[in-house]
């Protein structure tokens, strides 16, 4: 039973770049929400995905956008980069019948400099 | 004020003793709460959910739910060194998850 897979591991930007973040869900899983998680801080919500529209959405700039495809999986965009989107961003998948038991990706680390 | 409030520790017990995590919400509409487990440089993983008043037990782990006093906490009998990692609150009030900071646990052998 695969679960939910990000990638890539690693990212290193400059600042006023964009960058894009792609999560692959668990296996049988159709909701997908994305989180940035500063370091010693717990993480933050940014969006929630089902059904291939923004469902949710916390306190985050415009500048972070996101889309889901049919297949479920998932993109989070960030234009313009700021020193302070420096972060581990995480995906995390649930069933919708079942949505708030959410599992988490591994994460995707960004530095920005 | 921040939705979810918890003490960031850390918090440190000796090995075989209860750890006692503990956590506080601001929204009373919150439906769901969750306690995750984080060791460092990994991602989240889900230990408990629970959805009403009252104690919900698996295996060492306990958690604690009041809503009248906007209160989860979290039990971890015979507490173990590969217990130690930060141990993150989470709330779902209508479809928005909210996070506390987490609170560091050490176990000492």
């Amino acid at each position: 039973d695969a679960g939910v897979t990000q990638s890539p591991t690693h990212l290193i930007k400059t600042r006023g770049q964009q960058v894009t973040l792609r999560c692959s869900p668990k296996s049988g899983h159709d909701t997908v929400s994305w989180y940035q998680q500063a370091l010693g801080q717990g993480p933050q919500f940014i969006f929630q995905y089902y059904e291939e529209e923004e469902r949710q959405r916390g306190n985050f700039p415009d500048r972070f956008s996101g889309h889901q495809f049919p297949n479920y999986s998932s993109e989070l965009n960030v234009n313009a980069l700021l020193l302070g989107d420096s972060a581990l961003y995480l995906c995390a998948s649930s069933f919708q019948g079942a949505s708030d038991t959410q599992y988490f990706g591994p994460g995707t680390r960004l530095t920005v400099l | 004020q921040k939705e979810v409030e918890q003490n960031s520790g850390p918090l440190s017990v000796p090995e075989g003793a209860i750890a006692s995590l503990n956590c506080t919400y601001s929204d009373r509409g919150s439906q769901s709460f969750f306690w995750y487990r984080q060791y460092s440089g990994k991602s989240p993983e889900l230990i408990m959910s629970i959805y009403s008043n009252g104690d919900k037990e698996d295996g060492r782990f306990t958690a604690q739910l009041n809503k009248a006093s906007q209160y989860v906490s979290l039990l971890i009998r015979d507490s173990q060194p590969s217990d130690s990692a930060t141990y993150l609150c989470a709330v779902n009030s209508v479809n928005k998850f909210y996070f506390g900071s987490g609170t560091k646990l050490n176990v000492k052998p």
